[in-house]
């Protein structure tokens, strides 16, 4: 059975940092991008970054682009998402994902940006 | 390619015929175009890829269509458990998802 659970989410003042982490088990995690996908309180599904199965390559979304970086250990399973200079607008459940078809999704972590 | 979902919400009734549209602002690849239904508290769900292949486990009420730029998610007869959100997202392209079609019990 497929299953992507997330963590590291909380709450973190503006400017301030967390690290977000997924723990896949039940496929060959090394052969699948993944990707992370937030989503605000009450607002719709936002794609933020993504990375391929080797890790080699990244993309982001322009609002994290610089601020946010996306990377994985595929001897252990795990994707990360490291967030340094958060802001307010960064408030969501973030998601991780099998990608660029997400027919698998974690439950989600909550990250609260206040002061 | 920018997707646009319509309507933004959706009021039906159980036993009723949903029809729910994403148009995108350029050509989209059939075979990269996908459905999700989000309930609240709750991760998206994949319904349909490829626009129109069924995911595993979803009923046969649900079914995709469309190719170009304008495709279409129908729910045959909508049962108490459909009204949701629903996404439509190419895959391989940016931004992925539309904003979502708010289906709500009249």
């Amino acid at each position: 059975e497929v299953q992507l659970l997330e963590s590291g989410g909380g709450l973190v003042q503006p400017g301030g940092s967390l690290r977000l982490s997924c723990a896949a088990s039940g496929f060959t995690f090394s052969n699948y991008a993944m990707s992370w996908v937030r989503q605000a309180p009450g607002k719709g599904l936002e794609w933020v970054s993504a990375i391929s199965g080797s890790g080699g390559n990244t993309h982001y979304a322009d609002s994290v682009k610089g601020r946010f970086t996306i990377s994985r250990e595929n001897f252990k399973n795990m994707l990360y998402l490291q967030m340094n200079s958060l802001r307010a607008e960064d408030t969501a459940v973030f998601y991780c994902a099998k990608w660029p078809l997400a027919d698998y999704w974690g439950q989600g972590t909550l990250v609260t940006v206040s002061s | 390619s920018v997707l646009t979902q319509s309507p933004g919400t959706l009021s039906l009734s159980p036993g009723e015929r949903a029809t729910l549209s994403c148009r995108a602002s350029q050509s989209v690849s059939s075979s990269y175009l996908a459905w999700y239904q989000q309930k609240p508290g709750q991760a998206p769900r994949l319904l349909i890829y490829g626009a129109s292949s069924r995911a595993t486990g979803i009923p046969d009420r649900f079914s995709g269509s469309g190719s170009g730029t304008d495709f279409t998610l129908t729910i045959s007869r909508l049962e108490p458990e459909d009204f949701a959100v629903y996404y439509c997202q190419q895959y391989g392209s940016s931004p992925p998802f539309g904003q979502g079609t708010r289906l709500e019990i009249k």
